[in-house]
């Protein structure tokens, strides 16, 4: 049973690139959210996708969107990086219509922007 | 707007001892509250979770109790071993939603052998 998986792992970006992280969801689940983890705080929550569509929307700018494609899997944009966007970007997986709605997390994509 | 205070930020404790994390939400109507541990560079792990119609819940030698009525949640490590050092974080999931969880700001927990 896969769990989540994430790509790629490490990146550098300069300031003003652009960028585009991929994750595929645990099997079985539908619904895919993407957190953002700067170095020492907790995870943050950017957004959730299901049914290919942007369901909920944390405190994070227009800069950063996302996509999520039939399959389930899902993008992570973000436009015009910053040096603050640094951190670990985390994607969760869970099945939206069932018991429990345990939330899982992919090992994360580390960006580092200079 | 939705919070979660985690405290201690830092805990150290001899290997066997007990370990208590404590942790504070603002959305009185948040209904699941997991617990995870993270390693140094790893993803969060999650060990344990809860929902709003229970009051504790254990897994060997874990357990978390949750207060609604003073909206406070706490984790307990019992005959702690070295490998449970980590930062474990708390979080709190707003009613209504699926995957967004609020989390704390991380207890850097230390077993010393």
């Amino acid at each position: 049973d896969a769990g989540v998986t994430q790509s790629p792992t490490h990146l550098i970006k300069t300031r003003g690139q652009q960028v585009t992280l991929r994750c595929s969801p645990k099997s079985g689940h539908d619904t895919v959210s993407w957190y953002q983890q700067a170095l020492g705080q907790g995870p943050q929550f950017i957004f959730q996708y299901y049914e290919e569509e942007e369901r909920q929307r944390g405190n994070f700018p227009d800069r950063f969107s996302g996509h999520q494609f039939p399959n389930y899997s899902s993008e992570l944009n973000v436009n015009a990086l910053l040096l603050g966007d640094s951190a670990l970007y985390l994607c969760a997986s869970s099945l939206k219509v069932g018991p429990g709605n345990t939330i899982y997390f992919g090992e994360g994509s580390w960006l580092t922007v200079v | 707007g939705e919070n979660v205070e985690q405290h201690p930020s830092t805990l150290s404790v001899q290997e066997g001892d007990s370990a208590v994390i404590k942790c504070t939400y603002s959305d009185s109507a948040s209904n699941y509250f997991p617990w995870y541990k993270q390693e140094l560079g790893k993803r969060p792990q999650l060990i344990i979770d809860i929902r709003s119609n229970v009051g504790e819940k254990k897994d060997q030698r874990i357990a978390v109790t949750l207060n609604k009525t003073a909206k406070h949640f706490s984790l307990h490590i019992t005959e702690t071993q070295p490998e449970d050092s980590a930062v474990y974080f708390c979080a709190a999931r707003p009613f209504g939603s699926t995957d967004k969880l609020i989390f704390g700001t991380g207890t850097r927990l230390q077993v010393f052998p």
